[in-house]
């Protein structure tokens, strides 16, 4: 059972457009919901987090927005770059992290 | 920050031998680490949690005597892939918690194995 549903699972955005990756979950035990940074043959990086008592967070260029009736939370950037080309994923924590299936994001010049 | 280091970042063995990854956390002490497998364009997914001064507790699914994981320190946990075959070709991350940091974890780098 997958318990975090990301989505899309492809992402092309021109050069300063804006990305915008969603994600669901089931489980109301989670209480940290953190976005990660993927390039090929590196381990995640944590790029931003949230936890269900706020509704948004913003850090640069990157912002989580989180709906905790809707059990939603989405990941935005903004003024995206050719750099920001990666895989995206977003998770859910109670006691372990469970992550979703992850976006690649293609930013075009 | 919390850094976690991870080593080694690739190896390729034979099949039939064993493989040994470590992962530190360099500026922290974790008493939990967390092991996990990455296939190509996949997600990650949990093997075990380590934990340490005790025993490893695996996910459904992952074989324990293939997969031994130690955590013999605060600050290092290794995972050893036994016999190793070629389905076992895969990217492992190790991560932990940083205690002082709230709820983040941090990840090494993976270990690419490939196994001939």
């Amino acid at each position: 059972q997958q318990q975090v549903k990301q989505s899309p699972q492809s992402l092309i955005v021109q050069k300063g457009g804006i990305s915008i990756i969603n994600c669901a979950y089931e489980n109301t035990a989670f209480d940290y919901f953190p976005w990660y940074q993927q390039f090929p043959g590196k381990g995640p990086a944590l790029l931003i987090a949230i936890r269900p008592d706020v509704s948004e967070k913003k850090e640069g260029r990157f912002t989580i927005s989180f709906n905790k009736s809707a059990k939603q939370f989405s990941l935005h950037i903004m003024d995206s770059q050719p750099g920001d080309s990666a895989t995206y994923f977003c998770a859910a924590s109670d006691s372990t992290l469970t992550f979703g299936k992850g976006t690649m994001l293609l930013v075009s010049p | 920050g919390a850094v976690v280091s991870q080593h080694p970042s690739w190896v390729i063995c034979k099949s039939g031998t064993s493989v040994k990854i470590e992962c530190r956390s360099l500026d922290f002490q974790a008493t939990t680490m967390f092991w996990y497998r990455q296939f190509p364009k996949q997600s990650l997914m949990l093997m075990a949690t380590s934990n340490e001064g005790s025993k490893a507790t695996y996910e459904q699914g992952v074989e324990k005597d293939k997969f031994l994981i130690n955590h013999a320190s605060l600050t290092l946990s290794t995972l050893t892939v036994t016999s190793a075959h070629p389905e076992d070709s895969s990217f492992y991350i190790c991560s932990a918690r940083d205690p002082r940091g709230g709820y983040g974890y941090t990840f090494g780098s993976g270990t690419r194995l490939t196994v001939v």
